[in-house]
């Protein structure tokens, strides 16, 4: 078993749609969780950072964590086609930063 | 705004060959990650500096990679020789480490990378 694990898509949406994007996780004892963004060719810019159960937002994402379940998730309000890139999930682990391997999004005018 | 530097940005080798990666973090980062990133996966941790300290290099293949930090700011990766397998994107990141809070502790920001292509 992977210990972050999200699906590859792509998850396509129309543009103005919200945009869920998964992530589950295996370490019961992480603590920490990130959402990165990372368009084609290039590094993985930060989103958000989550590390209470619940819901956090900054302006249109929204993090949702729940520990109980080993979830987190990335919800993208008013998804834009400069939106369109890999989300990648990552979670601290033995005090380590573990990433999944990525959702593609892909956002359609 | 404040950004982890690296060089080269692409680098086109052949195998058996040396190359070298060049990082400097943002100023006043103590902790120091170098990550390589192949195709279509996430990142893996490769080795972890705090200051001039490796703290993980247990994913390091120390047959070919080396990597230093001697003056706790910015760090050289090293591949000698490399080889076809080598091929991805290596990124360093930094975060500011033991001095901040647990969040400033553990939140990571990249650098543009280097695209290592080994023919």
């Amino acid at each position: 078993q992977k210990e972050v694990e999200q699906n590859s898509g792509p998850l396509s949406v129309p543009e103005g749609a919200i945009a869920s994007l998964n992530c589950t996780y295996s370490d019961r004892v992480s603590q920490s969780f990130f959402w990165y963004r990372q368009y084609s060719g290039k590094s993985p810019e930060l989103i958000m950072s989550i590390y209470s159960n619940g819901d956090k937002e900054d302006g249109r994402f929204t993090a949702q964590l729940n520990k109980a379940s080993q979830y987190v998730s990335l919800l993208i309000r008013d998804s834009q086609p400069s939106d369109s890139a890999t989300y990648l999930c990552a979670v601290t682990s033995f005090q380590k930063l573990v990433f999944g391997t990525g959702t593609r999004l892909l956002v359609s005018p | 705004e404040a950004e982890v530097a690296q060089s080269p940005r692409y680098k086109i080798t052949e195998k058996s060959q040396a190359v070298a990666f060049w990082c400097d973090p943002i100023s006043g980062h103590a902790t120091l990650y170098w990550y390589r990133q192949i195709l279509g996966q996430g990142p893996e941790l490769l080795v972890q500096f705090q200051d001039e300290s490796v703290v993980d290099d247990s994913q390091l293949p120390k047959d070919r990679f080396s990597a230093e930090r001697l003056k706790g700011v910015d760090s050289t990766l090293k591949i000698q020789p490399a080889e076809l397998g080598d091929s991805a994107m290596y990124l360093c990141a930094s975060s500011l480490g033991l001095t901040g809070t647990h969040t400033e502790q553990e939140t990571q920001y990249f650098g543009p990378g280097t695209r290592l292509l080994v023919l």
